[in-house]
């Protein structure tokens, strides 16, 4: 039982660059939401899932795209990196009911 | 929006002491959460808490839910070395919002 997995743990893009973020989850979990963290500012949330082949925008959700194919999976696109989105993300899984959130080891991204 | 005010931002304990930190809001809440984040990893669920007037330990860790629905703290009693790290507060209406952490640092 690994939990939640993010791929990769680090990643530098230049400007203008384009990535995907895999988040991988074995606990059923129907919601699944991507964060951000950035210091003094605590956790936001970018783009969330109550389950397979929905998304929703969360807080801070402009520059980003996400998809849910598999109930297991939920991926973050940044489509044309900027240095504003130099960040740490967390993928995280949940049972929706009790709202207990369980969190991936987090991605370090550096834009620069 | 909803906001949670958590504080303290930081605190600066000996070995041994007892820590107290909170979380207030205008708003009422169903269920608060605490977490703990050390570096280089995500935050780790402590206690959770679904009642109003809730009081759960967790070892050394004790929360409270608020009578108001407004509020949670959370107490660490005798700490230790590895208590350090980031402690987060987290609301839940529709939605889980989150504090901005408490960091914990234990003098040397």
């Amino acid at each position: 039982n690994a939990g939640v997995t993010q791929t990769p743990k680090f990643r530098v893009l230049k400007t203008g660059q384009s990535m995907t973020l895999l988040c991988a989850q074995d606990m059923n979990h129907e919601y699944m939401y991507w964060y951000r963290q950035d210091p003094g500012m605590g956790l936001r949330l970018i783009h969330y899932s109550v389950g397979e082949g929905t998304t929703a925008k969360g807080e801070v959700p402009d520059g980003y795209n996400v998809s849910r194919l598999k109930k297991q999976n939920f991926l973050l696109g940044l489509e044309s990196a900027a240095p504003s989105q130099t960040s740490v993300y967390f993928c995280v899984s949940g049972t929706g009911g009790r709202n207990e959130q369980f969190f991936g080891p987090g991605t370090r991204l550096t834009v620069l | 929006g909803q906001q949670l005010n958590q504080s303290p931002q930081s605190m600066f304990i000996q070995e041994g002491e007892d820590v107290s930190m909170n979380c207030t809001s205008s708003s009422i809440f169903n269920t608060w959460l605490w977490y703990k984040q050390e570096p280089g990893e995500g935050p780790v669920l402590l206690i959770a808490l679904y009642k109003a007037g809730e009081l759960t330990s967790n070892g050394r860790l004790t929360a409270q839910f608020g009578i108001t629905r407004k509020d949670s703290f959370l107490n660490i009693s005798a700490s230790i070395p590895s208590d350090v790290g980031i402690y987060f507060c987290a609301a839940l209406n529709y939605q889980l919002i989150w504090g901005a952490g408490t960091k914990l640092i234990i003098k040397p």
